[in-house]
């Protein structure tokens, strides 16, 4: 069965400093996506970045990039430059025929 | 373009009761997608629609249901509601061409309570 951990319930960051979380996947499938999604307090989840298991290049959007290490099934997403508005709930998720959730990431940013 | 919308956003319902959510795409997506999240169990998928087919479902007991109509708005039926049921229910909606590796965007959410 596909599964995916965050080992870090919580993570914490001073603003302007660059931050990293961990996620780990368990997949036999060779094609397929994963995702970070931000979870603030309004509840709404928001795509931070998409990356597809085929590309070796690691995504990146703006502030946001990941570290995707296909062959060790880890995805991990790094935060440049933090901003007070970068608090919230992280989850990284997998997917094939449907989305699989980590358990998330509660990340705090101290002025 | 408007984003995932859910009604209502807040429900309160007795143990025995049965409810009802909505969750209209983004236009032009073809496919949504249920989600139950619970500080328990995290986030959980439910099932998949599209085109008003069931295309995936996830391991929930029957009293929970779902319906797609032609203009891809969805509904999600929970019957005889228990208090474990209680949770925020979320809604994604995707253009469906790829299946589930297309990006999904997600509404608002439904917080049900169930007392």
């Amino acid at each position: 069965a596909q599964t995916v951990t965050q080992s870090q319930p919580e993570m914490s960051v001073q603003e302007a400093e660059t931050v990293t979380l961990s996620c780990t996947y368990d997949t036999s499938e060779s094609d397929y996506y994963l995702f970070w999604y931000k979870q603030p307090p309004s509840r709404q989840m928001i795509l931070v970045i998409r990356q597809e298991a085929y590309k070796q290049q690691n995504a990146t959007e703006n502030r946001f990039s990941v570290n995707f290490q296909k062959a060790a099934k880890s995805f991990s997403l790094k935060i440049s430059d933090s901003q007070l508005g970068d608090a919230a709930m992280y989850f990284c998720a997998y997917s094939t025929d449907k989305l699989i959730f980590g358990t998330g990431t509660r990340l705090q940013v101290f002025p | 373009k408007a984003g995932v919308t859910q009604t209502p956003r807040y429900l309160i319902k007795t143990r025995g009761q049965q409810v009802t959510l909505s969750c209209s795409p983004i236009s032009g997506h073809r496919s949504v997608s249920w989600y139950q999240q619970t500080p328990g169990q995290g986030l959980q998928f439910l099932f998949e629609y599209f085109s008003e087919t069931q295309r995936n479902k996830g391991n929930f007991p029957g009293r929970f249901s779902g319906r797609q109509f032609s203009n891809s708005r969805s509904e999600m039926n929970v019957s005889t509601l228990e208090l474990g049921d209680s949770a925020l229910y979320l809604c994604a909606s995707s253009s469906g061409v790829a299946g589930a590796t297309d990006t999904q965007y997600f509404g608002p959410g439904t917080r049900l309570t169930v007392l």
